[in-house]
C-alpha cells in the first residue's frame, strides 16, 4: 500500500526539550511538506522540500528545523525555541495520484501528529 | 497570489444536497481550484479540482463561474459521514514552478439526521 505515515500519533514533552517528528511516504514524491494546525484554525505552512537535499521556510519555521536527506522521509524538530509548540502537526507530500498520467499533482497527507509540551 | 472566502460554518440535513461557496476573486488564468476536506483530527483529504470547467467524480460535483471568481463544491446526498471542515485553495505558485497550496480556516459542514 502506498502512503504517507507519521509518527508518532500522540507526544508528550517537558518544556524545553526538543522533540523530533517522522515523516515516511513511499509515493516516490519529489515534494513534501509540513504544517502546523491549531484548534479552530486552518494548517499553516512551515518548512517544505521540493526535491532532496533541498528545503524552504514556510510561514512560521522560526523554532523548528528540518532535514531532507532521503527521498522518502522529511522530519521535523521542534526546538525549544518555539515559543507554543503544542499543536496538530501534519505531513504532506505532493505529486500525481497513482494510476493517472500525471496532468495534476495533489497532496497526500499523514494521519497527524499531535505534540502536547508539558 | 489568489486568496480565497468560505464561510465560517454550514449545516445540511442527510440526505440533502450540500452546496459549499467558495470565493476567489483574485485568481489567474492558470490557476487551479482545488477542493479538500479535514475530518476531525485526521489529515485533509483530497475532494476535487477544476481550471474552468465542471468536474464530477464519485464524491463530488465543482461547479466554477464563468468568470473563474467563485466556485461551489456540491455533495449531492449528505452524509453524516461527510461532517468535516471544506477547504477551497488555490495554489501558490512557488519562484521554482510548482505549486503549494495554501489552507484557510475552511467552512465547517455539519450534516444532521
Amino acid at each position: 500500500d502506498g502512503g504517507i505515515t507519521q509518527s508518532p500519533k500522540y507526544l508528550f514533552r517537558k518544556e524545553g526539550q526538543n522533540v523530533t517528528l517522522s515523516c515516511e511516504q513511499n509515493l516516490n514524491h519529489d515534494a513534501m511538506y509540513w504544517y502546523r494546525q491549531d484548534p479552530g484554525q486552518g494548517l499553516r505552512l512551515i518548512y517544505y522540500s521540493q526535491i532532496v537535499n533541498d528545503f524552504q521556510k514556510g510561514d512560521i519555521a522560526e523554532g523548528y528545523s528540518v532535514s531532507r536527506e532521503k527521498k522518502e522521509s522529511f522530519p521535523l524538530t521542534v526546538t525549544s525555541a518555539q515559543k507554543n509548540p503544542t499543536a496538530f502537526y501534519l505531513c504532506a507530500s505532493q505529486g500525481p495520484p497513482a494510476g493517472t498520467s500525471g496532468t495534476y499533482n495533489e497532496q497526500f497527507f499523514g494521519p497527524g501528529t499531535r505534540l502536547t509540551v508539558l | 497570489d489568489a486568496k480565497t472566502t468560505q464561510p465560517t460554518s454550514m449545516d445540511c440535513a442527510e440526505g440533502r444536497a450540500a452546496n459549499l461557496p467558495c470565493n476567489h476573486s483574485t485568481i489567474s488564468g492558470n490557476e487551479y481550484v482545488y477542493w479538500y476536506r479535514q475530518i476531525h483530527s485526521q489529515g485533509p483529504q483530497y475532494i476535487i479540482h477544476g481550471l474552468k470547467n465542471n468536474e464530477t467524480n464519485e464524491m463530488a460535483s465543482l461547479i466554477i463561474t464563468e468568470d473563474r471568481k467563485s466556485s461551489t463544491l456540491i455533495l449531492p446526498h449528505a452524509t453524516l459521514r461527510d461532517t468535516a471542515v471544506y477547504y477551497c485553495i488555490v495554489r501558490v505558485r512557488l519562484s521554482g514552478g510548482s505549486y503549494i497550496p495554501t489552507f484557510g480556516r475552511g467552512t465547517s459542514l455539519i450534516v444532521h439526521p
